[in-house]
């Protein structure tokens, strides 16, 4: 009940398209879903984060699509470039918990 | 100006020894949490503080004891390390529950 689902494990993208990276939930109780990007070497940085009350996000070339009746969201990259291949991270969270349950990652290469 | 720095952020030891690995933020974020990243890069929740308490300990084996000196600071110190134990520790923190967290740029430990 506390897991989080990604998939793809890996994509593999031509400069300008469009990756989408998927992740499913159980636990009804989450209520703050981010997605981070990790660059090799660095930690994870939060790109964009939604809650359960709206269905679509856009921040810039990065957008968060959440089916709440699904539980499940996903991150579209826009526009993609090679300078946004990095491993990227779906989470959830609810009130209270004081932990973020992330997905297994996707790594994301962006070709030129 | 890093927000959230740990120090070393490298660490090779021989199993059966004693380290300690120091986080500090400058966010003034009242929740400080220690994550480990496997090999596999999934990110696993050790331990979470909210203002110098513990809160969470997520069935992380009592050879690692986290300490809190203040709320702008969390040590992990690792007793008897074993090869299982090499990965990358990350420190992050927060402001609120459901907030992003911010990370640090991690140490990698090998267990040798």
């Amino acid at each position: 009940q506390q897991q989080v689902k990604q998939s793809p494990q890996s994509l593999i993208v031509q400069k300008g398209g469009i990756p989408i990276i998927n992740c499913a939930y159980e636990n009804t109780a989450f209520d703050y879903f981010p997605w981070y990007q990790q660059f090799p070497g660095k930690g994870p940085a939060l790109l964009i984060a939604i809650r359960p009350d709206v269905s679509e996000k856009k921040e810039g070339r990065f957008t968060i699509s959440f089916n709440k009746s699904a539980k499940q969201f996903s991150l579209h990259i826009m526009d993609s470039q090679p300078g946004d291949s990095a491993t990227y991270f779906c989470a959830a969270e609810f009130q209270g918990a004081q932990k973020l349950v992330f997905g297994q990652g996707t790594r994301l290469t962006i070709n030129p | 100006d890093t927000a959230v720095s740990q120090t070393p952020k490298y660490l090779v030891t021989q199993m059966g020894n004693d380290k300690s690995i120091k986080c500090e933020q400058n966010l003034g974020h009242d929740t400080m949490y220690w994550y480990k990243q496997d090999s596999k890069k999934f990110l696993k929740i050790m331990f979470s503080y909210n203002n110098k308490e513990l809160i969470i300990n997520e069935t992380v084996p009592n050879r690692f004891s986290p300490k809190s000196p203040d709320k702008a600071h969390l040590n992990l110190h690792i007793n008897s390390l074993e090869l299982g134990d090499s990965a990358v520790y990350f420190c992050a923190s927060s402001r609120l529950a459901n907030y992003g967290y911010t990370f640090g740029s991690g140490t990698r430990l090998t267990v040798v």
